[in-house]
């Protein structure tokens, strides 16, 4: 069983740029959540979706982020326009649905976005 | 809302040294604790986990028990191995999946 698979790993993008970041959670896991990890700090949350629904984006920017999860494919984080300061590492993480508040979500690896 | 606070870092310690890392969290409800790691380059992986008071996660020699009345959950090792040199975070799940994360520290083992 793979475990969730982020690509690309490293993604060069010029200021001004769109950035697709993918994620293929575990075979079975239908929760993906997003995390960013700014140099130097700790993971902050994004957004938790299930599929093709939006549960809670309190995390993200209000411009020019988005994300989505189809009924079929990985699921996107998008930024448009891209700057400086969204230079970081994202993390996604998926768990299954259990109805149980203490399930696990397991983390990929990592994209680490570096705009120029 | 929920929130964590790790050590400060970076941590240096010789090679078979005592480690504690303290974590003490806020929350509403009864949070899930994990501490994960993070080697360079490289993405989280859980060391352990915690669901309820008095619970204790070990795994690799690492043990953190989830204590309620002092809201912590802090990271102990005997003695610690240059291959821990790595990155420790501190973590509470109060939906799963959903985490709040602390900001890390920082250990090196010197030989």
């Amino acid at each position: 069983n793979a475990g969730v698979m982020q690509n690309p790993r490293h993604l060069v993008r010029r200021r001004g740029q769109e950035a697709r970041l993918r994620c293929s959670p575990m075979k079975g896991h239908s929760h993906v959540y997003w995390y960013r990890q700014l140099p130097e700090e700790g993971l902050k949350f994004m957004v938790y979706l299930q599929k093709e629904n939006i549960i809670d984006e309190s995390g993200m920017p209000k411009e020019r982020f988005s994300a989505e999860f189809p009924k079929e494919g990985p699921s996107i984080l998008r930024i448009q326009q891209v700057v400086r300061g969204d230079s970081a590492a994202y993390f996604c993480a998926s768990s299954p649905w259990t109805g149980d508040i203490h399930t696990e979500a397991f983390f990929g690896q990592g994209t680490r976005l570096t705009v120029v | 809302g929920d929130s964590v606070t790790q050590m400060e870092g970076p941590v240096t310690l010789s090679e078979e040294a005592f480690l504690t890392i303290n974590c003490t969290y806020t929350a509403t409800g009864y949070p899930s604790l994990f501490w994960y790691v993070q080697y360079p380059g490289e993405g989280l992986q859980l060391l352990l986990k915690a669901t309820k008071a008095d619970d204790k996660g070990s795994n690799k020699g690492f043990e953190a028990t989830y204590r309620k009345e002092t809201t912590s959950f802090h990271l102990e090792k005997g003695s610690v191995q240059v291959s821990d040199s790595a990155v420790y975070f501190c973590a509470l799940s109060s939906n799963a999946g959903k985490s709040t994360f602390g900001d890390g520290t920082t250990l090196t083992v010197k030989p």
